[in-house]
């Protein structure tokens, strides 16, 4: 079937570590793809996103995804996990629809 | 103030009535969506619109009605209010070939 995976529900990481979120899609083209990310009681704020060209692709907040075609993943990195960044982080992609499918999330919490 | 705003913030209502959730967006973008966010299940497309008076289902349209007839708005409609339908619910607008959506803070509500 077709969707959008995120296979990390919860991800607990130390503030000054490093961070990667993964994310696979299941489509039979490559779709547009993007990285959201929604603090606690807020709306989704876009991080970044792909749709063709360089496949690493530089976000807002220090944040960074990579897309790999054989893999079918476009995974969410940072050098270095500041405690503002806990939040949940939604992948999803838009099959030039203009519709966004949306992962289930990942959940990350920061230790000082 | 330029955005998108949703009203009302929270609501609480009981099974079988009716309810509106509000969503007004300043920027004329062409395209509106209702997300409703549950547990483990991210984010699903309720309804979706590509203009004024153009409508058309998502995922999990069932129960729920929309109507857009100015570009700005787009209410959702809870004709029987069920207890499967507490939920935050979002709504999001987009730019025609924008891609990406922005959002708004959303609408948390609970069916007793």
């Amino acid at each position: 079937a077709q969707s959008v995976t995120q296979p990390d529900i919860h991800i607990t990481v130390s503030e000054g570590a490093s961070l990667e979120l993964r994310c696979n899609y299941s489509y039979g083209a490559t779709p547009y793809l993007f990285w959201y990310v929604q603090s606690p009681g807020q709306g989704l704020q876009l991080l970044l996103k792909y749709f063709s060209g360089d496949t690493l692709v530089q976000g807002i907040k220090g944040f960074e995804a990579e897309f790999k075609r054989s893999q079918s993943s476009f995974n969410l990195r940072k050098p270095s996990v500041h405690w503002s960044d806990a939040a949940e982080y939604f992948c999803a992609v838009d099959l030039n629809t203009d519709k966004l499918i949306f992962g289930t999330g990942t959940r990350l919490q920061v230790f000082p | 103030d330029a955005g998108i705003t949703q009203s009302p913030r929270y609501k609480i209502t009981e099974t079988g009535r009716q309810v509106t959730l509000m969503c007004h967006q300043t920027w004329s973008h062409s395209y509106m969506f209702w997300y409703r966010q549950d547990l483990g299940h991210g984010l699903r497309l309720i309804y979706y619109s590509a203009a004024a008076d153009i409508t058309d289902k998502g995922e999990v349209p069932d129960g729920y009605v929309v109507s857009r007839s100015k570009t700005e708005n787009f209410p959702l409609t809870l004709e029987s209010a069920t207890r499967s339908q507490t939920s935050v619910y979002f709504c999001a607008s987009s730019g025609a070939g924008d891609y990406g959506y922005t959002f708004g803070s959303g609408t948390r509500l609970t069916v007793v």
